[in-house]
């Protein structure tokens, strides 16, 4: 592993199912972050975790929960996906939390019919 | 409320200068980062500015005034690779990005 993977790479979803977007990163950083991106509209945070055994809500939480049991993994799930969950979804990484840069991984493309 | 405004799309000639603008309304301030999206790709970082001014990186340079709320990015000698989204960010006092919808670069030979 280099840097930051996600999985799958795209998933086609029915709605109500449960989801859970994988993500991991071996540069040991403290921080990771998910986002969505929607078209015409800017990256969003959904959850955060500064280092592992914390998280924290980003700008649109509901209906995701994640969790940080260690250091490298930080996944993302949707307990009942809705159409309105599809989006492409970012993982990233810092060093630290704050004005560090964020390492992204390739995204996962999700499809909720 | 918290606001990045860009452009949505610019068009430019290779071997051209591009700048692209960026203004902001935030809640707190703590930096504005500049980052690369190529299209189906993940974004890629390419500044870093807190302190007005210009940062100079080769090719990019980046231009803060937080007195005004606004940034640009500037791109010179341009490429046909350097056809992507430009997102422009601003770190919040909560230290949590806020993101603009990003500027399509079309470059045209």
């Amino acid at each position: 592993i280099a840097g930051i993977t996600q999985a799958p790479t795209s998933q086609i979803l029915a709605a109500g199912r449960r989801m859970t977007l994988r993500c991991t990163q071996d540069m040991r950083h403290n921080a990771m972050y998910w986002y969505r991106q929607d078209l015409g509209l800017g990256l969003r945070l959904i959850h955060y975790s500064n280092t592992a055994g914390t998280t924290g809500k980003g700008e649109v939480p509901d209906g995701y929960s994640v969790s940080r049991a260690n250091t490298d993994d930080f996944p993302l799930t949707l307990a009942s996906a809705v159409p309105s969950q599809t989006s492409v979804y970012f993982c990233a990484s810092s060093s630290i939390a704050g004005t560090d840069e964020q390492f992204f991984g390739p995204g996962t493309r999700l499809t909720v019919l | 409320g918290q606001n990045i405004d860009q452009p949505t799309e610019m068009t430019a000639t290779e071997g051209a200068i591009v700048q692209i603008n960026c203004t902001y309304q935030t809640s707190g301030f703590n930096g504005l980062f500049w980052y690369q999206q190529h299209a189906g790709e993940a974004p890629t970082f390419l500044s870093y500015n807190v302190l007005d001014g210009l940062e100079e990186k080769g090719r990019f340079s980046s231009f803060l005034s937080r007195s005004k709320g606004y940034s640009y990015l500037l791109l010179k000698e341009l490429q046909m690779k350097d056809s992507a989204s430009y997102l422009c960010a601003v770190m919040d006092s909560n230290y949590q990005l806020i993101w603009g919808a990003g500027t399509k670069l079309i470059i045209k030979p």
